[in-house]
């Protein structure tokens, strides 16, 4: 079975700060590895996503992942925080294989940014 | 504009009163999931649907039924509802089982 841990509940950065969201995952098999943003009253949208090939994955919003295997790691990164990043994050894990198999999401970080 | 269409988008009821939740996709997708969101819990799975005629539990189906006799719609059907099905729910679809999953706006139910 797969999990996912994301350590922080809620993360607080000044705006123009570097934003570290983490996301640690355990998979019996090479795993897929996302990362959903939820805006208030919003549904949740792909900010990124790891398969293959390349493990720094850049995505929306100057928004980045780097999987680190030897880790087992899936942490999110942005240079210079923006008001408008403030929203909930989830980490989710797939093991990729195409049958029946599903996403597990991580409980989620809530992410503030103050002037 | 492709999108999941959920409704309603809020809703009390009471205790015992069946409801369904329609959730509607117009991207052609095969994979379609029901979610229930609670806070400290995130995400869990309650049922998915591989394709027309195809559903399997998810993480916590019990009290929750779906069905998939067209593969644009997936209603979730609350047979007999209780307080501790207050919660707020996604549908999302994709076009590959561990791909991409593409969300409704949500659902908030309240259980009285």
């Amino acid at each position: 079975a797969q999990s996912v841990t994301q350590l922080g509940s809620h993360v607080s950065v000044s705006e123009g700060a570097l934003v570290l969201l983490r996301c640690n995952y355990s998979s019996s098999v090479p795993p897929y590895l996302f990362w959903y943003v939820q805006y208030p009253n919003q549904g949740l949208q792909l900010l990124l996503k790891y398969t293959t090939g390349a493990t720094l994955v850049k995505g929306i919003n100057g928004f980045e992942a780097e999987f680190k295997k030897s880790e087992t790691s899936f942490h999110l990164t942005k240079p210079s925080a923006h008001m408008s990043d403030a929203a909930e994050y989830f980490c989710a894990v797939s093991d990729g294989t195409g049958t029946a198999s599903k996403l597990t999401f991580g409980t989620g970080t809530r992410l503030q940014v103050t002037l | 504009e492709a999108q999941v269409t959920q409704n309603p988008r809020y809703l009390i009821t009471v205790t015992g009163k069946k409801l369904t939740v329609t959730c509607s996709q117009n991207m052609n997708h095969e994979y379609m999931s029901w979610y229930r969101q609670d806070p400290g819990l995130g995400l869990r799975q309650i049922y998915y649907s591989m394709n027309v005629e195809v559903t399997d539990k998810g993480d916590v189906p019990e009290g929750y039924k779906v069905s998939r006799k067209e593969k644009r719609n997936f209603p979730l059907i609350l047979e007999s509802p209780s307080p501790n099905q207050t919660s707020l729910y996604f549908c999302a679809s994709s076009l590959w089982v561990s791909g991409e999953l593409f969300f409704g706006e949500g659902s908030r139910l309240t259980v009285l």
